[in-house]
């Protein structure tokens, strides 16, 4: 009964492949997220939707690209993968977008990337 | 200057010990307050929530908010080997889509 899953677990890939990452979220909210987390636990937003419109893009390469076909899911596509992009990819999802304490975000498990 | 800065240990305390983490910040316009824990290899899970100044406690774990000095803390009592993980604070204003996170604080509780 996992609230938040991301496929896959795990991705090892070479240098200039291009990949993607799928969430998805049974908990009925209407607003995800992605987010890096690098090697010293940081972790950056990098996306979020909200009923399927995007409303943060933070400054991320353009070879990145998110995509949501419904609410419920939110794919990102990552094109001409770089040694720099190697680190976990975490999705979230939350109720709405106001901060408050009804819009927590729950996280998934977490895809770790690694670029060879 | 990051807009949240948090030491990121690690933090190496005996069993039983009371465990003091914290965060500073510099945007005033920050009105929320959270408390993430985070497991080896696991998403990050909410483990407290704090609107604006004030303290709330719940079972072994205290959150404090001072935005006076912009400064935030989480107190676990009595820290169980199980506590080991990574405590990341993260902060919102309000009708702000972001939240930002600390670096995270790695904490291990010796048996």
């Amino acid at each position: 009964d996992t609230a938040v899953s991301q496929t896959p677990k795990y991705l090892v890939t070479q240098m200039g492949n291009d990949k993607s990452i799928k969430c998805e979220q049974n908990l009925g909210h209407d607003t995800m997220y992605w987010y890096k987390q690098d090697s010293k636990k940081f972790l950056k937003i990098m996306f979020s939707y909200n009923n399927k419109e995007l409303i943060i893009n933070e400054t991320v390469p353009n070879r990145f690209s998110p995509k949501s076909p419904d609410k419920a899911h939110l794919n990102l596509h990552i094109n001409s993968l770089e040694l720099g992009d190697s680190a976990v990819y975490f999705c979230a999802s939350s109720q709405g977008t106001s901060g408050g304490p009804g819009d927590t975000q729950y996280f998934g498990p977490g895809t770790r990337l690694t670029v060879l | 200057q990051k807009e949240v800065e948090q030491d990121p240990g690690p933090l190496s305390v005996p069993e039983g010990a009371i465990v003091s983490l914290n965060c500073t910040y510099s945007n005033s316009a920050f009105q929320y307050f959270m408390w993430y824990r985070q497991y080896s290899r696991k998403g990050p899970e909410l483990l407290m929530y704090t609107y604006s100044s004030g303290n709330k406690e719940d079972g072994r774990f205290t959150a404090q908010v001072d935005k006076s000095s912009k400064y935030i803390s989480l107190f676990i009592r009595d820290s169980q080997p199980s506590d080991s993980a990574t405590y990341l604070c993260a902060m919102r204003k309000t009708g702000g889509f972001k939240t930002i996170f600390g670096a995270g604080t790695r904490l291990f509780v010796k048996a």
